[in-house]
């Protein structure tokens, strides 16, 4: 079965990086776009960007300060996150585009905490 | 930005149905796909290209488009359908995706 697991919590203070794995599973990797969203306590959902093993593409607001990136060997998808603000604390998701949903994201991981904090 | 416009809340008693809108600009050119979520659950997606429903999305959940405005319809509401319900599409170009703000669905 299909699956994405993610990397656990992270406390990081502002000014920091963080990286975020997305580890899949139960499919043909290399055939599927990988999406980063995330979401703050009580807000909705952001769009940060999506890669795969030949492209990427970022949120305007994120250029700069984000970084997606991919083992295939080890069917993992990086999102790195510089420079982080009190405001970037957030639950983490990746997700699978699916070409066959017209590229709506049908697998999600079970996200992961970014805590900033001084 | 493209931003995608959605009322923050809907409320519905059981057997009822329940519409929810998502306005935006682009929305007559671009797909838009919904999304339910539950408090401390990853989203999940229960509409595609507009009005297709995925495997194992019970066939209450309907979507439709008009112009530049999409709705999902939920129909019989049940007690579980209460949830967040998030649209998304793509802007003009198709380079950025975009969430629309969220609808809190209550079942009175």
């Amino acid at each position: 079965q299909v699956q994405l697991v993610q990397s656990g919590a992270e406390v990081k203070k502002p000014g920091a990086s963080v990286k975020v794995s997305c580890k899949a599973s139960g499919y043909t990797f290399a055939s599927y776009d990988i999406s980063w969203v995330r979401q703050a306590s009580g807000q909705g959902l952001e769009w940060l960007g999506w890669t795969n093993n030949e492209n990427t593409g970022y949120a305007q607001r994120f250029q700069g300060r984000v970084t997606m990136t991919v083992n295939t060997s080890r069917s993992t998808v990086y999102m790195e996150l510089s420079t982080l603000r009190s405001d970037d604390t957030a639950v983490y998701y990746c997700a699978r585009a699916n070409p066959q949903s017209g590229g709506g994201f049908d697998f999600w991981g079970q996200g992961t905490l970014v805590t900033v904090s001084p | 930005s493209y931003e995608l416009t959605q009322p923050p809340s809907v409320s519905v008693s059981p057997g009822q149905t329940a519409r929810i809108t998502c306005s935006g600009d682009a929305l007559p050119k671009q797909y838009a796909y919904w999304y339910q979520q539950k408090p401390g659950q990853a989203p999940i997606l229960v509409i595609y290209k507009d009005n297709e429903r995925p495997s194992g999305i019970p066939e209450r959940f309907s979507g439709s488009s008009s112009g530049t405005t999409v709705t999902l319809t939920i129909s019989g509401v049940q007690a579980e359908d209460e949830a967040d319900y998030y649209c998304q599409s793509a802007d003009s170009s198709g380079t950025y995706q975009v969430f629309g703000g969220g609808t809190k669905l209550t079942v009175l």
